[in-house]
């Protein structure tokens, strides 16, 4: 069965610093992978998503997403942060092979962002 | 463009009472629909999901059920509530023939008192 790891579960950014939000997943073919974002008290909002291709991928609010498959990595990255930027976020892997489509979630890293 | 709704929005509901959630979704058609929980400071859990009209399948044991009675439209339901049952609700949609995200509702806080 496929999992997902994201090890930092606080980060805290200052305002217009980089960022890069860790994930890790295991899983026997090449993943469907999805970043999320939650603010707080909302749902969950798709960031970007990879199936295949350029492994360099663009999501909305400036983010992107790099997939290492050496590393079974798919880090999510922005080059400047906004004090907006700070919620949750979840990085996600689908077993395409599975009828239900189910999403796997890592357990989610909450970003702070410092004045 | 899809919507998906959910309410209510908030729920306090004291132990041992019923449950309803409704979900629904519009501008698609036979949606796999899910539910999941998070509690407090938690991740996600996956409950229920459905991939057609009475086609329910569970992901946990607990007192709570789902029902899909048509389409676009996913119920959570328990009869006796838990204080463990407490926690933000989310429906989400995912669309099929290889679409696997999904996208979710704006969620229901439940409070079990």
């Amino acid at each position: 069965a496929q999992s997902v790891t994201q090890p930092d579960i606080h980060i805290t950014v200052s305002e217009g610093a980089s960022l890069e939000l860790r994930c890790n997943y295991s899983y026997g073919a090449t993943p469907y992978l999805f970043w999320y974002v939650q603010s707080p008290g909302q749902g969950l909002q798709l960031l970007l998503k990879y199936f295949s291709g350029d492994t360099l991928v663009q999501g909305i609010k400036g983010f992107e997403a790099e997939f290492k498959r050496s590393q079974s990595s798919f880090n999510l990255r922005k080059p400047s942060v906004h004090w907006s930027d700070a919620a949750e976020y979840f990085c996600a892997v689908v077993d395409p092979y599975n009828a239900g489509n189910m999403l796997t979630f890592g357990g989610g890293t909450r970003l702070m962002v410092k004045p | 463009s899809q919507t998906i709704h959910q309410w209510p929005a908030t729920l306090v509901q004291p132990v041992g009472s019923p449950l309803s959630l409704e979900c629904t979704v519009e501008g698609t058609s036979n949606p796999n629909l899910y539910w999941y929980r998070q509690a407090a400071g938690r991740g996600l859990q996956l409950l229920f999901y459905s991939v057609g009209i009475g086609q329910i399948s569970s992901e946990v044991p607990q007192n709570l059920s789902a029902s899909r009675p048509q389409d676009r439209q996913f119920i959570l339901s328990s009869k006796k509530l838990l204080l463990s049952d407490s926690g933000f609700y989310l429906c989400a949609w995912s669309g099929i023939a290889g679409e696997y995200e999904q996208y979710f509702g704006p969620g229901t806080r439940l409070t079990v008192t």
